[in-house]
Protein backbone atom coordinates (compact mmCIF):
# COMPACT_ATOMS: atom_id res chain seq x y z
CA UNK A 1 0.00 0.00 0.00
CA UNK A 2 0.86 3.04 -0.89
CA UNK A 3 1.29 6.22 1.85
CA UNK A 4 3.61 7.95 4.00
CA UNK A 5 5.08 6.54 7.53
CA UNK A 6 6.17 8.47 9.99
CA UNK A 7 8.33 7.42 13.62
CA UNK A 8 8.40 6.77 15.84
CA UNK A 9 5.06 7.79 16.61
CA UNK A 10 5.54 8.57 20.56
CA UNK A 11 8.85 10.36 21.78
CA UNK A 12 10.45 11.77 25.05
CA UNK A 13 12.94 14.35 25.01
CA UNK A 14 14.84 16.14 27.89
CA UNK A 15 15.32 19.37 27.37
CA UNK A 16 18.45 19.98 25.55
CA UNK A 17 18.37 17.21 23.32
CA UNK A 18 18.04 16.97 19.73
CA UNK A 19 15.61 14.32 18.37
CA UNK A 20 15.27 13.64 15.19
CA UNK A 21 11.40 12.60 13.58
CA UNK A 22 11.99 10.28 10.39
CA UNK A 23 9.45 10.81 7.66
CA UNK A 24 9.14 8.34 4.40
CA UNK A 25 6.38 7.97 1.18
CA UNK A 26 6.20 5.74 -1.33
CA UNK A 27 3.58 8.07 -3.44
CA UNK A 28 6.17 9.40 -5.87
CA UNK A 29 5.55 12.75 -4.58
CA UNK A 30 7.65 15.68 -5.51
CA UNK A 31 6.64 17.86 -2.48
CA UNK A 32 6.67 17.00 0.97
CA UNK A 33 6.08 19.30 4.18
CA UNK A 34 6.09 18.99 7.95
CA UNK A 35 3.56 20.67 10.01
CA UNK A 36 3.51 21.48 13.95
CA UNK A 37 0.08 20.69 15.51
CA UNK A 38 -1.50 22.15 19.02
CA UNK A 39 -4.31 22.52 20.69
CA UNK A 40 -6.85 25.04 19.18
CA UNK A 41 -4.03 26.49 16.81
CA UNK A 42 -4.45 24.16 13.35
CA UNK A 43 -1.81 23.35 11.72
CA UNK A 44 1.43 25.56 10.94
CA UNK A 45 3.66 24.78 8.16
CA UNK A 46 7.39 24.20 9.78
CA UNK A 47 9.30 23.69 6.38
CA UNK A 48 8.28 22.45 2.71
CA UNK A 49 10.48 20.41 0.32
CA UNK A 50 9.20 20.49 -3.77
CA UNK A 51 12.15 18.50 -5.15
CA UNK A 52 15.06 17.18 -3.74
CA UNK A 53 18.17 18.91 -2.22
CA UNK A 54 15.90 21.64 -1.84
CA UNK A 55 13.60 23.24 0.63
CA UNK A 56 12.17 26.05 2.35
CA UNK A 57 11.30 27.64 5.80
CA UNK A 58 7.68 27.73 6.62
CA UNK A 59 5.81 30.27 8.89
CA UNK A 60 7.49 28.68 12.00
CA UNK A 61 11.25 26.98 11.00
CA UNK A 62 13.15 28.44 14.22
CA UNK A 63 14.55 25.76 16.20
CA UNK A 64 14.27 22.88 13.57
CA UNK A 65 15.95 21.81 10.70
CA UNK A 66 15.14 19.72 7.83
CA UNK A 67 17.19 17.78 4.84
CA UNK A 68 16.18 15.79 1.84
CA UNK A 69 18.33 13.90 0.44
CA UNK A 70 15.57 11.26 -1.26
CA UNK A 71 12.55 11.86 -3.10
CA UNK A 72 10.88 9.86 -0.58
CA UNK A 73 12.30 10.91 3.03
CA UNK A 74 11.81 14.11 4.42
CA UNK A 75 13.43 13.70 8.34
CA UNK A 76 12.68 16.62 10.72
CA UNK A 77 14.99 17.61 13.29
CA UNK A 78 13.49 19.53 16.73
CA UNK A 79 16.80 21.28 17.99
CA UNK A 80 18.02 22.62 21.58
CA UNK A 81 16.46 26.02 20.57
CA UNK A 82 12.93 25.08 19.65
CA UNK A 83 11.69 26.51 22.99
CA UNK A 84 8.64 25.04 22.95
CA UNK A 85 9.01 21.81 21.32
CA UNK A 86 6.18 19.45 23.10
CA UNK A 87 3.20 18.72 20.17
CA UNK A 88 2.37 16.65 17.54
CA UNK A 89 4.35 16.87 14.00
CA UNK A 90 2.78 15.50 10.74
CA UNK A 91 4.46 14.99 7.90
CA UNK A 92 1.98 15.45 4.64
CA UNK A 93 3.26 14.68 0.51
CA UNK A 94 1.70 16.11 -2.50
CA UNK A 95 2.39 15.94 -6.56
CA UNK A 96 3.02 19.36 -7.54
CA UNK A 97 0.59 21.66 -8.88
CA UNK A 98 -2.51 19.81 -7.42
CA UNK A 99 -4.01 21.79 -5.30
CA UNK A 100 -5.04 20.35 -1.90
CA UNK A 101 -4.45 16.94 -2.18
CA UNK A 102 -2.41 17.13 0.69
CA UNK A 103 -1.73 13.00 1.60
CA UNK A 104 -0.67 12.56 5.59
CA UNK A 105 1.14 10.36 7.71
CA UNK A 106 -0.18 9.55 11.18
CA UNK A 107 2.19 11.87 13.04
CA UNK A 108 4.69 11.56 15.81
CA UNK A 109 3.78 13.34 19.35
CA UNK A 110 6.58 14.30 20.89
CA UNK A 111 7.29 15.71 24.67
CA UNK A 112 9.76 17.21 26.32
CA UNK A 113 10.70 16.15 29.42
CA UNK B 1 -2.15 36.26 2.46
CA UNK B 2 -4.83 33.70 2.83
CA UNK B 3 -6.58 32.44 6.31
CA UNK B 4 -9.27 30.84 7.63
CA UNK B 5 -11.90 31.36 10.32
CA UNK B 6 -13.48 28.60 11.89
CA UNK B 7 -16.77 29.27 13.61
CA UNK B 8 -17.25 26.96 17.05
CA UNK B 9 -14.00 25.35 18.56
CA UNK B 10 -17.02 22.57 19.38
CA UNK B 11 -20.12 21.74 18.08
CA UNK B 12 -22.56 18.66 19.32
CA UNK B 13 -25.51 16.84 17.52
CA UNK B 14 -27.55 14.06 17.92
CA UNK B 15 -27.03 11.20 15.84
CA UNK B 16 -29.72 11.63 12.42
CA UNK B 17 -29.13 15.79 12.91
CA UNK B 18 -28.28 17.62 10.23
CA UNK B 19 -23.81 18.36 10.66
CA UNK B 20 -22.71 22.29 9.79
CA UNK B 21 -19.53 23.13 10.40
CA UNK B 22 -18.71 26.73 9.33
CA UNK B 23 -15.22 28.27 7.59
CA UNK B 24 -15.05 31.53 6.60
CA UNK B 25 -11.89 32.41 4.23
CA UNK B 26 -9.99 35.91 3.54
CA UNK B 27 -7.99 35.62 0.02
CA UNK B 28 -6.51 38.59 -2.11
CA UNK B 29 -6.73 36.20 -5.16
CA UNK B 30 -9.11 34.06 -5.86
CA UNK B 31 -9.01 30.98 -3.20
CA UNK B 32 -8.86 26.66 -3.13
CA UNK B 33 -10.75 25.60 -0.33
CA UNK B 34 -10.85 22.63 1.69
CA UNK B 35 -12.29 20.41 4.28
CA UNK B 36 -9.72 17.83 5.72
CA UNK B 37 -10.90 15.61 8.83
CA UNK B 38 -8.95 14.13 11.62
CA UNK B 39 -9.66 11.29 13.36
CA UNK B 40 -7.82 10.93 17.03
CA UNK B 41 -4.12 10.60 16.75
CA UNK B 42 -4.22 9.99 13.32
CA UNK B 43 -3.37 12.51 10.33
CA UNK B 44 -5.75 14.60 8.17
CA UNK B 45 -7.76 12.89 5.34
CA UNK B 46 -8.75 15.21 2.46
CA UNK B 47 -12.86 15.13 2.89
CA UNK B 48 -13.56 17.69 -0.21
CA UNK B 49 -11.89 20.84 -2.27
CA UNK B 50 -12.92 24.03 -4.32
CA UNK B 51 -10.60 24.56 -7.08
CA UNK B 52 -12.99 27.43 -8.90
CA UNK B 53 -15.49 24.21 -11.12
CA UNK B 54 -18.87 24.00 -9.41
CA UNK B 55 -19.96 26.08 -6.07
CA UNK B 56 -21.69 22.99 -4.65
CA UNK B 57 -18.76 20.43 -3.62
CA UNK B 58 -19.48 16.87 -3.16
CA UNK B 59 -17.03 14.87 -0.88
CA UNK B 60 -16.65 11.59 0.89
CA UNK B 61 -18.85 9.89 3.83
CA UNK B 62 -21.24 12.27 2.33
CA UNK B 63 -20.45 15.31 3.06
CA UNK B 64 -20.79 18.26 0.75
CA UNK B 65 -19.59 22.69 1.52
CA UNK B 66 -21.00 25.08 -0.53
CA UNK B 67 -18.43 28.11 -1.85
CA UNK B 68 -19.75 31.48 -1.71
CA UNK B 69 -18.30 34.23 -2.55
CA UNK B 70 -20.51 36.88 -1.60
CA UNK B 71 -20.60 35.80 2.22
CA UNK B 72 -16.56 34.23 1.69
CA UNK B 73 -18.04 31.39 3.05
CA UNK B 74 -16.82 27.81 2.85
CA UNK B 75 -19.51 25.76 5.15
CA UNK B 76 -19.52 22.00 5.43
CA UNK B 77 -22.92 20.32 6.07
CA UNK B 78 -24.18 16.43 6.16
CA UNK B 79 -27.80 15.57 6.12
CA UNK B 80 -27.45 13.17 8.92
CA UNK B 81 -24.87 12.41 11.19
CA UNK B 82 -23.78 9.10 12.20
CA UNK B 83 -21.20 8.46 15.40
CA UNK B 84 -18.35 7.60 12.69
CA UNK B 85 -18.59 11.49 11.97
CA UNK B 86 -16.88 12.37 15.55
CA UNK B 87 -13.26 13.76 14.84
CA UNK B 88 -11.91 16.98 14.39
CA UNK B 89 -12.39 19.06 11.03
CA UNK B 90 -10.35 21.66 9.44
CA UNK B 91 -10.53 24.18 6.86
CA UNK B 92 -8.37 25.34 4.96
CA UNK B 93 -7.28 28.08 2.04
CA UNK B 94 -4.38 28.10 -0.49
CA UNK B 95 -4.18 31.21 -3.36
CA UNK B 96 -2.22 28.95 -5.70
CA UNK B 97 -1.36 25.53 -6.74
CA UNK B 98 1.30 25.08 -4.85
CA UNK B 99 0.77 23.59 -0.98
CA UNK B 100 3.27 25.69 0.45
CA UNK B 101 1.04 28.58 0.94
CA UNK B 102 -2.02 26.26 2.37
CA UNK B 103 -3.51 27.57 5.63
CA UNK B 104 -5.39 25.95 8.57
CA UNK B 105 -8.42 27.34 10.08
CA UNK B 106 -7.81 25.99 14.07
CA UNK B 107 -10.57 23.21 13.82
CA UNK B 108 -14.18 22.24 14.86
CA UNK B 109 -14.76 19.40 17.23
CA UNK B 110 -17.59 16.95 16.33
CA UNK B 111 -19.45 15.24 18.95
CA UNK B 112 -22.20 12.70 17.87
CA UNK B 113 -24.83 12.00 20.86
CA UNK B 114 -26.80 8.70 20.80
Amino acid sequence: DGGITQSPKYLFRKEGQNVTLSCEQNLNHDAMYWYRQDPGQGLRLIYYSQIVNDFQKGDIAEGYSVSREKKESFPLTVTSAQKNPTAFYLCASSITGDPGELFFGEGSRLTVL
Amino acid sequence: AQSVTQLGSHVSVSEGALVLLRCNYSSSVPPYLFWYVQYPNQGLQLLLKYTSAATLVKGINGFEAEFKKSETSFHLTKPSAHMSDAAEYFCAVSGTYNNNDMRFGAGTRLTVKP
